[in-house]
């Protein structure tokens, strides 16, 4: 069983659908990272947790420590959202290394 | 602005070559990271370093060689050992600073085997 899963792994939407992509994690974190990865290209940060809820333009995360779960939120979604998005979490300690999910494919239609 | 540059892009080896692969920051972390993602599998860690002069294997560390003479670069070289070369490799640093662990990626470099 991975340490890090997402769900569901691949997500097509309507434009202007609202967007909900799960996180769970079985690992004890010091933050936990919302990344989103267009094809072909590199990985952009949007958020790190460590405990309630974030929002950036259209974008809404979220955390709960006690049931080691995480969303990410998209209102009004748009073609241009599709992409990658990929949950990870940070140990924290000596290494600080992450541990990421296996993405979920976000595919929203005009 | 302060970032991740990694180099090429796009590279293609023929088998039985090493290469090696770029990565510089200019934004003063202490830390950095190599991790290698394929297709349906989360991205793991092969080689990282804490501090000049220092690093450590990760999860996949066999068949790649990495270096940290400069804080600001840790190249990695894929050798002629590592059986399954082609993959999508990205490179990442981090600073401890206020309690929490800020992480910087870069922009990768698809490294495909022909």
């Amino acid at each position: 069983k991975n340490e890090v899963e997402q769900s569901p792994q691949n997500l097509t939407a309507q434009e202007g659908e609202f967007i909900t992509i799960n996180c769970s994690y079985s690992v004890g974190i010091s933050a936990l990272h919302w990344l989103q990865q267009h094809p072909g290209g590199g990985i952009v940060s949007l958020f790190m947790l460590s405990s309630g809820k974030k929002k950036h333009g259209r974008l809404i995360a979220t955390i709960n420590i006690q049931e080691k779960h995480s969303s990410l939120h998209i209102t009004a979604s748009h073609p241009r959202d599709s992409a990658v998005y990929i949950c990870a979490v940070s140990a924290g300690g000596a290494t600080n290394k992450l541990i990421f999910g296996t993405g979920t494919l976000l595919a929203v239609q005009p | 602005d302060g970032g991740i540059t990694q180099s090429p892009k796009y590279l293609f080896r023929k088998e039985g070559q090493n290469v090696t692969l770029s990565c510089e920051q200019n934004l003063n972390h202490d830390a950095m990271y190599w991790y290698r993602q394929d297709p349906g599998q989360g991205l793991r860690l092969i080689y990282y370093s804490q501090i000049v002069n220092d690093f450590q294997k990760g999860d996949i560390a066999e068949g790649y060689s990495v270096s940290r003479e400069k804080k600001e670069s840790f190249p990695l070289t894929v050798t002629s050992a590592q059986k399954n070369p082609t993959a999508f490799y990205l490179c990442a640093s981090s600073s401890p600073g206020q309690g929490l662990y800020g992480y910087t990626f870069g922009s990768g470099t698809r490294l495909t085997v022909v």
